[in-house]
C-alpha cells in the first residue's frame, strides 16, 4: 500500500524548534518530489515546503523561509521539516504528501497529519 | 503569493451539477495547464480530485471534471451526492516559488 506517515509534532514555546518526520512506504521513494502542506484549525491548505527528488530543488512558503528546512534521505525514504523560531501563527495540522509530478505539482498521497502547538 | 480565489461556499440539492470556481492570475492558473483540485472531508487528509486540470486520478468518479479559461479553473461536480459534502480547495503551479499556491477553499452542501 502506498502510504505516508507523519510524526513528530508535539507542544512547543514560541521561539523553540521542532523537527518533523513523514515516513514513506509502497512506492519508489527517490522518484518522487515531496511536500509539507499545513492547515491551522478552522482555516484553509497552505503550501510549507517542497523538495525535489534529490534535494537538489527546495522551496519554502515566505511565511517559514529562514526559519524552517525542508529534507530528504533516500536512505531511508525519509523527509523531515526542521522548524525553528516558532510562532504562535506556526500552529496547524502538517501534512507530508508526494508531488506527484514535479512540473506540475500536484500531491498524490497524503499522510494524516501531525499536530503543532506553539504555545506558552 | 496570494492564494487563489474560490467561493466560500456552493450548495446544490441531490442529482443536479454544481460548478466551483477559482481564480488566479497568468502568473498561476493563467499561465499553465497545472491546477488541481483537492477533497477534503471533516477531519480528514485531503484528496487529490483532478490534476492537470481536468484529468481524473484512477479510483475517483467521472462525476468529477475539471476545466479551465483563462486565469479561472472550474471544478464541476455532476448529479450531486451526500457523500459530496465536503470542502474543496483548487491549487495551481506558479512562477513566483518553487511550490505551488492552493485557493481559499469552498465549502460544498448537499441541499
Amino acid at each position: 500500500e502506498v502510504q505516508v506517515v507523519e510524526s513528530g509534532g508535539g507542544v512547543v514555546r514560541p521561539g523553540g524548534s521542532l523537527r518533523l518526520s513523514c515516513a514513506a512506504s509502497g512506492f519508489t521513494f527517490d522518484d518522487y518530489g515531496m511536500s509539507w502542506v499545513r492547515q491551522a484549525p478552522g482555516k484553509g491548505l497552505e503550501w510549507v515546503s517542497g523538495i525535489n527528488w534529490n534535494g537538489g530543488d527546495r522551496g519554502y512558503a515566505g511565511s517559514v523561509k529562514g526559519r524552517f528546512t525542508i529534507s530528504r534521505d533516500n536512505t531511508r525514504n525519509s523527509l523531515y521539516l526542521q522548524m525553528n523560531s516558532l510562532r504562535g501563527e506556526d500552529t496547524a495540522l502538517y501534512y507530508c504528501a508526494r508531488v506527484g509530478s514535479w512540473d506540475s505539482g500536484y500531491l498524490d498521497v497524503w499522510g494524516k497529519g501531525t499536530t503543532v502547538t506553539v504555545s506558552s | 503569493q496570494s492564494a487563489l480565489t474560490q467561493p466560500a461556499s456552493v450548495s446544490g440539492s441531490p442529482g443536479q451539477s454544481i460548478t466551483i470556481s477559482c481564480t488566479g492570475t497568468r502568473r498561476d492558473v493563467g499561465g499553465y495547464n497545472y491546477v488541481s483540485w483537492y477533497q477534503q472531508h471533516p477531519g480528514k487528509a485531503p484528496k487529490l480530485m483532478i490534476y492537470e486540470v481536468s484529468n481524473r486520478p484512477s479510483g475517483v468518479s467521472n462525476r468529477f471534471s475539471g476545466s479551465k479559461s483563462g486565469n479561472t479553473a472550474s471544478l464541476t461536480i455532476s448529479g450531486l451526492q451526500a457523500e459530496d459534502e465536503a470542502d474543496y480547495y483548487c491549487a495551481s503551479y506558479t512562477t513566483s516559488i518553487t511550490l505551488g499556491v492552493f485557493g481559499t477553499g469552498t465549502k460544498v452542501t448537499v441541499l
